[in-house]
């Protein structure tokens, strides 16, 4: 089955601790993108990263790092740093201009 | 970057009734697409238009766009409760790239069985 998944579906943190998001993809996409979703919001851009080893920040990177040593994996780190973590993480690959969507994780830090 | 915007906020409707939402945007787009997000899940596209056309269809979807009052609408055709959903519109902006789609807040739409 090809697809992107994330893991896990939830996950709770205390706050000061870094977490990180994990996002696969098997759809040998170059482009894979991390968006971040409040409630009753849309999806604002956190990174994205259009080929191995490079990536760029979006609209909203501060608190956040990640990294993409393989095509088919770009994780996420939600540091302490992030002023409120606390939302809804979704992971999107693209090779062109419809992006697929992993089921999301929901964050939640107390 | 800029958003598109959708209205209404809230939609709910019979099943069986037609339902349409909009999306609206204040600069030149290459393409703007639809997406589909059930509740807690990830987001799924439904149709993508591009700045040239004016009209798309896809089985019971037909998107329009109006590149000079920098609009699209979506409309569902005899509804059913599984499209009970948030619908979002995403814009591409002119300059190309894949550097992320902008997503508006999303419509939400109740179908009542």
């Amino acid at each position: 089955d090809g697809g992107i998944t994330q893991s896990p579906k939830y996950l709770f943190r205390k706050e000061g601790q870094n977490v990180t998001l994990s996002c696969e993809q098997n759809l040998n996409h170059d482009a894979m993108y991390w968006y971040r979703q409040d409630p009753g919001q849309g999806l604002r851009l956190i990174y994205y990263s259009q080929i191995v080893n490079d990536f760029q920040k979006g609209d909203i990177a501060e608190g956040y790092s990640v990294s993409r040593e393989k095509k088919e994996s770009f994780p996420l780190t939600v540091t302490s740093a992030q002023k409120n973590p606390t939302a809804f993480y979704l992971c999107a690959s693209s090779a062109g201009n419809e992006q697929y969507f992993g089921p999301g994780t929901r964050l939640t830090v107390t | 970057s800029q958003q598109g915007e959708e209205d209404p906020q809230a939609l709910s409707i019979q099943e069986g009734e037609n339902a349409t939402m909009n999306c609206s945007y204040k600069t030149s787009i290459n393409n703007l697409q639809w997406y589909r997000q059930n509740s807690g899940r990830g987001l799924v596209h439904l149709i993508l238009i591009r700045s040239n056309e004016r009209e798309k269809h896809s089985g019971r979807l037909r998107v329009t766009l109006d590149t000079s009052k920098k609009s699209s609408s979506l409309l569902i055709t005899a509804s059913r409760a599984a499209d009970t959903a948030s619908y979002f519109c995403a814009l591409r902006g002119s300059g190309g790239g894949a550097d992320g789609l902008t997503f508006g807040k999303g419509t939400h739409l109740i179908i009542q069985p």
